[in-house]
Order: structure tokens, then C-alpha cells, then sequence
């Protein structure tokens, strides 16, 4: 499976701290994506980063990618009730005529009022 | 009004039934996506189609079947439902430059099989 990996799969701080979810990949990719999801609805499109980038921010949110290693991790600064949700990392490949998102397992983030 | 809908919002069928799930647009994307969400397995694609002519199968096709009846509308169907299709079910939406854009999320059908 091309599938990536999130790491941790639960994650609990308190309101005002910082949140650090990793996700890894296997193989080469054009792009990898970060999506949020609340209880039981659709996904929400957060933050793009191209495999020619390093480091992308959007807001409170701070996205890495290191290819060499095929991680990427998401910093969510100062975080807050509201961002209590589930959030997956997913990859888009290189391969031709592929052009799928591969979604990881997700990091269920608990913020403590 | 939302972007990408799905109908129905909660569906609870019985073994052997067919079913069918609609996802409508109108974002005016070409492509279109079908997923299938289980606990602790994340989303898995079943199929897709980047224009009204075109359907390919993804991860995890088997026991389903699509029609792309305009750009806006995109079904899915199972045509005899088993239990373990029970899960959460969402449409996408991109748009086609590159083929590697963000996808927008229907709210999802909570499909049971019983």
C-alpha cells in the first residue's frame, strides 16, 4: 500500500498549546496534502505543500516536508477547543496516469477547554 | 448552499438490497471521487472519473458500480448490499489542472447493512 501513516493516532493537549502530528509515506510524490475532519463529516482541504518545498504555513498552521526522509509533519500553534477534530495526511504520486489522493489513518486531536 | 451534496444522508438497508448513493456539484469540477471511510482504516477510494466518459476503478471497487450521468452528478451503487459495506461514505470534487489539486468533501452517507 502507498498508503501514509500518521503518527500519533490520538493526540490530547490543552487549549493553548501547540499540536504536532507526522505523517510518512513510501514512495516519490508530486504533493502532499493535510485535511481536517470533524465527527462523522466530510473533510476539510487545509494546507498543500509540493515535494520542491520544504516548509509551508497557512494561519496557525505550519506544514514540513522532508522527501529524503518522506515525512511531513503539521503544527497547529495556540491550539483551540474548535480544533479538536481528526486530521489526515494525504499523498498525491508521481506514477503516470496517477492522479489519486492516498489518505493516511488520521491523528483523532483532542484540545482541553 | 453547499458545494458538493450527497443524498441520502443516512441510508440503513438490509443484506441483498440494492442501493444507490448520489453525490451532485456545482463547483463545475471535472473529476469526481468516491471513497469509502471505516474506523481506524482512514478513506480508501472505490472509484473515479475525470469526465463524463470516464471511469476508473480504485482500491477497492469490488461489490460496486458508478454512472457519471452529467459533469455535475456522479452515483454510486451497490448493486447487492452486504454487511461489511456498512461504513461512511463521501463524494469529491477537483478540479482537473494537474490532476493533484485539493478535493472538496460531500458531507457523507452513513450507509448500514443489516
Amino acid at each position: 500500500s502507498q498508503q501514509g501513516e500518521e503518527d500519533p493516532q490520538a493526540l490530547s493537549i490543552q487549549e493553548g498549546e501547540n499540536a504536532t502530528m507526522n505523517c510518512s509515506y513510501k514512495t516519490s510524490i508530486n504533493n502532499l496534502q493535510w485535511y481536517r475532519q470533524n465527527s462523522g463529516r466530510g473533510l476539510v482541504h487545509l494546507i498543500l505543500i509540493r515535494s520542491n518545498e520544504r516548509e509551508k504555513h497557512s494561519g496557525r498552521l505550519r506544514v514540513t516536508l522532508d522527501t529524503s526522509k518522506k515525512s511531513s509533519s503539521l503544527l497547529i500553534t495556540a491550539s483551540r477547543a474548535a480544533d479538536t477534530a481528526s486530521y489526515f495526511c494525504a499523498t498525491a504520486y508521481s506514477g503516470a496516469g496517477s492522479y489519486q489522493l492516498t489518505f493516511g489513518k488520521g491523528t483523532k486531536l483532542s484540545v482541553i477547554p | 448552499d453547499a458545494d458538493v451534496t450527497q443524498t441520502p444522508r443516512n441510508r440503513i438497508t438490509k443484506t441483498g438490497k440494492r442501493i444507490m448513493l448520489e453525490c451532485s456539484q456545482t463547483k463545475g469540477h471535472d473529476r469526481m471521487y468516491w471513497y469509502r471511510q471505516d474506523p481506524g482504516l482512514g478513506l480508501r477510494l472505490i472509484y473515479y472519473s475525470f469526465d463524463v466518459k470516464d471511469i476508473n476503478k480504485g482500491e477497492i471497487s469490488d461489490g460496486y458500480s458508478v454512472s457519471r450521468q452529467a459533469q455535475a452528478k456522479f452515483s454510486l451503487s451497490l448493486e447487492s448490499a452486504i454487511p461489511n459495506q456498512t461504513a461512511l461514505y463521501f463524494c469529491a470534487t477537483s478540479p482537473p489542472a494537474g490532476g493533484y489539486n485539493e478535493q472538496f468533501f460531500g458531507p457523507g452517507t452513513r450507509l448500514t447493512v443489516l
